[in-house]
């Protein structure tokens, strides 16, 4: 079975200070990592994905994640947080089947 | 990207009636859909996954006869929620897949009074 472990439910960090958003899965055979967020009242929005390649991939609104195949780790980061990406982060491993399995999310505050 | 849409956005029903919700895909024909619930400050919970011309597949603890769901064709997918509960109050959730990428729709807010 595949699962997905965020360890952090809330993470604050100030404006214009560099964070990170932790992730670590467990699945059998080469996994396919997401990012996803969410804001009130919303669905999901695609932030980024890990298939194959590169390991440090790049997404949406300045994030990118870095797939690291001995930790089983694939950490959100941004280099300046801004106060708009304030919201929930969604780490998801998707199977062969093609269903998601979610993390528990995190909260992301950034504080002015 | 892929647009999926769903639709109500938000719904508000009486206790003992039935609401649809729709998912549909607006450019790609999605053969599989897959539904979640969602509690407050929660992750997503999936219900179950919606194939196209066949039966649902519904995980463990979730009621088939409750959530009924139906994938006529390949771009749309519903939810019915029957005879409704306060306890069925939640945010409900689709999404369709395709090439190894999940697009979903916006969320239904539903409200059972």
């Amino acid at each position: 079975a595949q699962s997905v472990a965020q360890p952090e439910d809330q993470v604050n960090v100030a404006e214009g200070n560099p964070l990170t958003v932790k992730c670590t899965y467990s699945v059998s055979g080469n996994p396919y990592l997401f990012w996803y967020v969410q804001y009130p009242n919303r669905g999901l929005q695609f932030l980024l994905k890990y298939i194959t390649g590169d390991n440090l991939v790049k997404g949406s609104y300045g994030f990118e994640a870095e797939f690291n195949k001995s930790q089983t780790s694939f950490h959100l980061k941004k280099p300046s947080a801004l106060v708009s990406d304030s919201a929930l982060y969604f780490c998801a491993v998707m199977g062969g089947n093609e269903k998601l399995t979610f993390g528990t999310g995190t909260r992301l505050t950034i504080i002015p | 990207g892929a647009v999926v849409s769903q639709h109500p956005s938000r719904v508000i029903c009486k206790s003992g009636t039935s609401v649809k919700i729709e998912c549909r895909s607006l450019d790609f024909q999605a053969t599989t859909m897959f539904w979640y619930r969602q509690f407050p400050k929660q992750s997503l919970m999936l219900m179950a996954t919606s194939n196209e011309g066949s039966k649902a597949t519904y995980e463990q603890g979730v009621e088939k006869d409750k959530f009924l769901i139906n994938h006529a064709s390949l771009t749309l997918s519903t939810l019915t929620v029957t005879s409704a509960h306060p306890e069925d109050s939640s945010f409900y959730i689709c999404s369709a897949t395709g090439a190894r990428e999940a697009f979903f729709g916006q969320g239904t807010r539903l409200t059972v009074v």
